[in-house]
């Protein structure tokens, strides 16, 4: 099982600056990570995939990078409705046995 | 709008069955790969299962093979996933997602997901 680790566990950030979130793949995913975002009471929603590639209708403030074991989401300017809980998650598998992170919770420091 | 809503969950005795239901609305469901995702708070989010546009094949985690089944309905544009031997640890928010194209495990949307709650 490909195990995704998640860095920091929380994470202060003021609105208006730079959030950098992190995730390690512990085997190469090549490009096949995908971030969420969850807001408290609701389903995950997709930001981005194939590692930086933003889903639809999702601000150009989000930023992926990264390819193989590491990746990073880059929140540029964060919002008010940015602060949630942040999840990555490997597709690369087949037969699928998909993995998620332990998850960032981004706060208003 | 594509739209996921999943019903069938509730509290069930150790042991016993669920079967959840997803119904799918906005797009052409027959063309979608679908999943099936659960979350605990103490284990976050957890793949559960997989099937393909056609029903078959069909994937399911290590901690569920063989007490689950995943199926759908293509005429009635609905999945579903048959829970048996129901255990503590199944407790969770199962959400179903569909594939975001066919053959990647992106997953968008999501249903606002059914809690199921295995206690005596």
């Amino acid at each position: 099982e490909i195990v995704m680790t998640q860095s920091p566990a929380t994470l202060s950030v003021s609105p208006g600056e730079r959030a950098t979130l992190s995730c390690r793949a512990s085997q190469s995913v090549s490009s096949n990570l995908a971030w969420y975002q969850q807001k408290p009471g609701q389903a995950p929603r997709l930001l981005i995939y194939g590692g930086s590639t933003r889903a639809t209708g999702i601000p150009a403030r989000f930023s992926g990078s990264g390819s193989g074991t590491e990746f990073t989401l880059t929140i540029s300017s964060l919002q008010s409705e940015d602060f949630a809980v942040y999840y990555c998650q490997q597709h690369n598998n087949w037969p699928p046995m998909y993995t998620f992170g332990q998850g960032t919770k981004l706060e208003i420091k | 709008e594509v739209q996921l809503v999943e019903s069938g969950g509730g509290l069930v005795q150790p042991g016993g069955s669920l079967r959840l239901s997803c119904a799918a609305s906005g797009f052409t469901f027959s063309s979608y790969e679908m999943n099936w995702v659960r979350q605990t708070p103490g284990k976050g989010l957890e793949w559960v299962s997989y099937i393909s546009s056609s029903g078959s094949p069909t994937y399911y985690a290590d901690s569920v093979r063989g007490r689950f089944t995943i199926s759908r309905d293509n005429g009635k544009n609905s999945l579903y996933l048959q829970m048996n031997s129901l255990r503590a640890e199944d407790t969770a928010v199962y959400y179903c997602a569909k594939a975001r194209t066919s053959g990647t495990g992106a997953l968008e949307p999501w249903g606002q997901g059914t809690l199921v709650t295995v206690s005596s």
